[in-house]
């Protein structure tokens, strides 16, 4: 069956990185976008970056130039690279799978990243 | 700009029926969206996509009291015969080529 499992929350001070992984089973990666997905403390969602199996990459405005998405299909991996961490990062992050016709049909069980000093 | 609006509440009683509305931007009004259900403390969870035209394509095990339909740039979640469980956060989405937009979401209450 699709499953999506992310890993690599947790706490870090403002200013520091963390890379997030999701890995993926039960369907191809290299036919799928994955998607990320985040959702602050007693907020909604919010899209955070997409990427697609031709290798495009799209961030949302309030992640540009901090986080960058890739993916190794051999490893049925995606990352989520995030650096410059601000506070109004902290939230539970999700990876989706995502595509043209149908936007995200299964979500793994997210992480957490806590950005605090 | 592409959004989604949604109304932040709703309330029904138990075994009654509930529609859920999502409203497009006009100039997007033939899009698709999918609908996802977030229960209290639980990731989201897929439930179906639904078109312009009212068809929808329901995720994996999502019961039939769970259904879609449009009109005009609504889109709407509609579920019958109500169950506690349904007690959940209920978002729409969209997208387009380089972005995904969700709605600030629906807190359906069954009372």
């Amino acid at each position: 069956q699709v499953q999506l499992v992310e890993s690599g929350g947790g706490l870090v001070k403002p200013g520091g990185s963390l890379t997030l992984s999701c890995v993926v089973s039960g369907f191809t990666l290299s036919d799928y976008y994955i998607t990320w997905i985040r959702q602050a403390p007693g907020k909604g969602l919010e899209w955070v970056s997409y990427s697609t199996n031709t290798g495009n990459k799209n961030y949302a405005d309030s992640v540009k130039g901090r986080f960058t998405i890739s993916r190794d299909n051999s490893k049925n991996s995606v990352l989520l690279q995030m650096n410059s961490l601000r506070v109004e990062d902290t939230a539970v992050y999700y990876c989706a799978r995502d595509s043209v016709s149908i936007s995200l049909d299964f979500w793994g069980q997210g992480t957490l990243v806590t950005v605090s000093s | 700009q592409l959004v989604v609006t949604q109304s932040p509440s709703a309330s029904a009683s138990l075994g009654a029926s509930v529609k859920l509305t999502c409203t497009l931007s006009s100039r997007h009004s033939n899009y698709a969206i999918s609908w996802h259900q977030q229960q209290s403390n639980k990731g989201p969870r897929y439930l179906m996509k639904v078109n312009s035209d009212g068809s929808h394509n329901k995720g994996d095990g999502i019961p039939d009291r769970f259904s879609g339909s449009s009109s005009g740039a609504d889109r709407y979640l509609i579920i019958s015969s109500l169950q506690s469980e349904d007690e959940a956060d209920y978002y729409c989405q969209t997208w387009a080529t380089g972005i995904r937009v969700f709605g600030r979401g629906t807190r359906l209450t069954v009372l």
